[in-house]
């Protein structure tokens, strides 16, 4: 079954404090997407990354970073040195090819303190 | 300015009366879908279109009709709308199936 879990319901953290979300994904195909979304208290989602099941690079874009592990089945986000405008809910999705579905996680909340 | 447009943004309604929820994207995607936000559920997905006419359900698409008779509006019907269907529906589209999802601002239905 495809599924996506993150298991972190709610993180806080102090400013500059770096983060990691955690992102594990169950599928049962060799190509897929990953996605992740950022949904701040206004209540819009926001595109953050995808990332196709081929390319296992990490992706860095400036305080946020990807580490994709195949090996593992995570896809975890890493914000470095936090900000206040960091705190939202973060959701983790996985895309199938075949059945053209988007599968979310039941995301994060990440409080940054002042 | 490239958009998905929702309306309407907020609703409160009572059970059994029809309503429509519309979604209009300017990106000229093929792609498109809705979701519902519940606590603790995610994003749960209704019905999806990959294109004019063709129309598929998602995981959760009981209670709702979706068409597609012209590519950019996708619009959600609640033909007898009931409380367990109080929820924040998203509408979104993209150029293909696997490309990045474009997400409307969010329609928050009330049922009563």
């Amino acid at each position: 079954a495809q599924k996506v879990t993150q298991a972190q319901t709610e993180i806080s953290v102090v400013e500059k404090e770096d983060v990691t979300l955690d992102c594990v994904y169950e599928t049962r195909d060799t190509t897929y997407y990953l996605f992740w979304y950022k949904q701040p208290p206004s209540g819009e989602l926001v595109f953050l990354i995808r990332r196709n099941s081929f390319d296992e690079q990490n992706e860095i874009s400036g305080r946020y970073s990807w580490n994709f592990q195949k090996s593992t089945s995570s896809f975890n986000f890493t914000i470095t040195a936090s900000q206040v405008v960091d705190s939202a809910v973060y959701f983790c999705a996985l895309r199938d090819v075949w059945t053209d579905k988007l599968i979310f996680g039941t995301g994060t909340r990440l409080q940054v303190f002042p | 300015e490239a958009q998905v447009t929702q309306n309407p943004r907020y609703l409160i309604t009572v059970t059994g009366k029809k309503l429509t929820v519309t979604c209009s994207q300017n990106m000229n995607h093929e792609y498109m879908s809705w979701y519902r936000q519940d606590p603790g559920l995610g994003l749960r997905q209704i019905y999806y279109s990959m294109n004019v006419e063709v129309t598929d359900k998602g995981d959760v698409p009981e209670g709702y009709k979706v068409s597609r008779k012209e590519k950019r509006n996708f619009p959600l019907i609640l033909e007898s709308p009931s409380p367990n269907q109080t929820s924040l529906y998203f509408c979104a589209s993209s150029q293909q199936a696997n490309g990045e999802l474009f997400f409307g601002e969010g329609s928050r239905l009330t049922v009563l």
